[in-house]
């Protein structure tokens, strides 16, 4: 099984909300991650976690925050986004960081739309 | 700055045809190599990966891998419709504790009834 999960699916939300995307897996994996794609461009990483802990923010604005409260779960929490921000956020895991560990699985994705 | 290029596509087959994919890579460090499909509004979703140089087969899939020469290709055997998509190269780059895989542009597949 390598399914990872995340609600919602879809989600609007003006430029002066609170929102938050979940995450989850259950295949016992230690690095999660959130990607943001814009159409017709390749996933772009934007967090990465590695035992419930950060380990890489990719320079991505304070109005995105995560968050890893058990190594099954990984949030993003949105505020004061802009409409620049609109596009499909993606959550992955892998198992680890070694050569045959690290084949990143992806979840559906969450398509954002700020108004 | 460690890259991954793809030709945009699009690439377009018959049905039935072999469809070849190609992706050079910048990073003589990169030690894993993976292929994601992607269709238009969902998820990518991985269809191979290949750590060693030489071939690797699954199904009507077969990725290569050339290390010397920075690349690495898929070709995919008696395309279907169903095949088209974007087909995203992604390379590991390993910087600090950990690699991150950086991702081509993706190759757009069109494969004709």
């Amino acid at each position: 099984d390598t399914e990872v999960t995340q609600t919602p699916k879809h989600l609007v939300m003006g430029m002066t909300n609170k929102k938050s995307l979940k995450c989850e897996q259950h295949m016992g994996h230690r690095a999660m991650y959130w990607y943001k794609q814009k159409a017709k461009k390749p996933p772009e990483l934007m967090f990465v976690y590695s035992y419930e802990k950060l380990s890489i923010n990719e320079s991505v604005p304070s109005r995105f925050s995560p968050e890893c409260p058990n190594s099954s779960l990984l949030n993003l929490h949105l505020h004061a986004l802009q409409p620049e921000d609109s596009a499909l956020y993606l959550c992955a895991s892998s198992q680890g960081w070694s050569t045959d560990q690290e084949t990143q699985y992806f979840g559906p994705g969450t398509r954002l739309l700020v108004l | 700055q460690k890259e991954v290029e793809q030709n945009s596509g699009p690439l377009s087959v018959p049905e039935g045809a072999i469809a070849s994919l190609n992706c050079t890579y910048s990073d003589r460090g990169s030690q894993s190599f993976f292929w994601y499909r992607q269709y238009s509004g969902k998820s990518p979703e991985l269809i191979m990966s290949i750590y060693s140089n030489g071939d690797k087969e699954d199904g009507r899939f077969t990725a290569q891998l050339n290390k010397a020469s920075q690349y690495v290709s898929l070709l995919i055997r008696d395309s279907q419709p169903s095949d088209s998509a974007t087909y995203l190269c992604a390379v590991t780059v390993y910087g600090g504790s950990q690699g991150n895989l950086i991702f081509g542009k993706g190759t757009k597949l069109s494969v004709k009834p």
